[in-house]
């Protein structure tokens, strides 16, 4: 029973590097969000997609990129990453007629020094 | 735009009491759910309970029950006999819009206290 899965679960970047934060999920979910969670914060939607193909920004969505090819996979892309960036990101999905509760992955813990 | 206040920062609960945590929502959306949601120091955020706007009874899940006060826009998180491993940080959460997003309060750091 994998659900949504998330890797790294650790990373540290460099001012102005590049990287993408997967996401996975193996329940046919057809909603993926990203979210970011600031230190003693509560979380905030960067983009979500609504399948295949889909994406919107959510709140955050400065300075993040997001795609959509398959149902199964949603990564978060970072570009020229700066210290704001730093923050834990969890990945959450959930079907479509299912229910409201989100499946939330593991979380990655970035910083950017 | 929807919004979730939690008003305390922190609470402090003996163990085997109960206690309330508040949540208020403020939405024009006629149908919306409300959600509590547990992240101990290990970081995974852990589903608790679930209430729908239009459900009329209260929601409950073991130990955990919702308190919905719809006229008031208050889904307050109460926690029965509390335990140690309650010990957490609690947020309250309101989905919206077509894709059911969630928006997320500030959250209350529980401490349950021997």
């Amino acid at each position: 029973n994998a659900g949504v899965t998330q890797t790294p679960k650790f990373r540290i970047l460099k001012i102005g590097q590049s990287m993408t934060l997967q996401c996975a999920q193996d329940m046919n979910h057809n909603y993926m969000y990203w979210y970011r969670q600031d230190p003693g914060m509560g979380l905030k939607l960067i983009y979500y997609s609504v399948g295949a193909g889909i994406t919107d920004k959510g709140e955050v969505p400065n300075g993040y990129n997001v795609s959509r090819s398959t149902t199964e996979d949603f990564p978060l892309r970072l570009e020229l990453a700066a210290p704001s960036q730093t923050s834990v990101y969890f990945c959450a999905s959930r079907s479509q007629g299912g229910g409201e509760k989100l499946f939330f992955g593991s979380g990655t813990q970035l910083s950017v020094l | 735009a929807q919004k979730i206040t939690q008003t305390q920062p922190g609470m402090f609960v003996q163990e085997k009491e109960a206690v309330t945590l508040d949540c208020t929502y403020d939405t024009s959306d006629q149908s919306y759910g409300l959600f509590w949601y547990k992240q101990p120091s290990s970081g995974e955020m852990i589903f608790l309970i679930y209430q729908g706007s239009y459900d009329e009874q209260n929601a409950t899940e073991g130990r955990y029950s919702l308190n919905f006060q719809k006229a008031r826009k208050s889904a307050n998180l109460v926690i029965s006999a509390s335990q140690l491993g309650d010990s957490a940080m609690y947020f309250c959460a309101m989905t919206s819009g077509s894709a059911r997003q969630l928006t997320f309060g500030s959250g209350t750091q529980l401490t349950v206290l021997p």
